[in-house]
């Protein structure tokens, strides 16, 4: 059964610094890996998706990476700004499903 | 990226009553449906898997009699709650994939339900 985990749980940091948030998943049989931003009581926008055939996606000051055989993910964001205070979510693809991992809630203090 | 539009995006309903969330892919096929729900400040949970032409297939631990699924096209599934209780009272999301699972997936905006 995949298990997908996020650490931390949640964070806070001061503007203007750069943050990593990590993702992992027990079973490396997936199809891709998709970075997902929620704000409180909305929906999901999709932020990146990396195959399992690459290693990195990067859209901004985002930046994504895959390692399949460890079975982690890690999403950089660079310069951090308040308005990217939201929680965030990774999710893997398998066979026949679309497992979400726990999440971290991030606030960026201004 | 494609469209997958869900409706209604809130609804509050009276305890025994059922009430019907639709998910729609707009711009492509979708053999292959999720439905998701989230407690809040919590993660988004798999409820079942809805495969057009098909029955679902429920995680463990979902009521299938309380939790109706029908993909009846290739661009609708609908998940009824029937005889809502509060307990039911949750953000539901759907998803939806194209016709390959190795391609990506796209979301609903959420439906909130609250039960009175």
């Amino acid at each position: 059964k995949q298990e997908v985990t996020q650490i931390p749980a949640a964070l806070s940091v001061p503007e203007g610094e750069n943050l990593v948030l990590n993702c992992s998943f027990t079973d490396s049989a997936i199809y891709n890996l998709q970075w997902f931003r929620q704000d409180p009581g909305k929906g999901l926008t999709s932020l990146l998706l990396i195959q399992s055939s690459q290693r990195e996606q990067t859209s901004g000051r985002l930046n994504a990476s895959l390692d399949k055989s460890s079975g982690r993910s890690t999403l950089y964001i660079a310069a951090s700004q308040p308005g990217d205070s939201a929680t965030y979510l990774c999710a893997v693809s398998g066979t026949y499903k679309y497992i979400f991992g726990t999440g971290t809630r991030l606030k960026v203090l201004a | 990226g494609a469209v997958v539009s869900q409706h209604p995006s809130w609804v509050i309903c009276k305890s025994g009553t059922s009430v019907k969330i639709e998910c729609r892919s707009l711009d492509f096929q979708a053999t292959t449906m999720f439905w998701y729900r989230q407690f809040p400040k919590q993660s988004l949970m798999l409820m079942a898997t809805s495969n057009e032409g098909s029955k679902a297939t429920y995680e463990q631990g979902v009521e299938k009699d309380k939790f109706l699924i029908n993909h009846a096209s290739l661009t609708l599934s609908t998940l009824t709650v029937t005889s809502a209780h509060p307990e039911d009272s949750s953000f539901y999301i759907c998803s939806a994939t194209p016709r390959s699972m190795n391609t990506e997936a796209f979301f609903g905006q959420g439906t909130r339900l609250t039960v009175v």
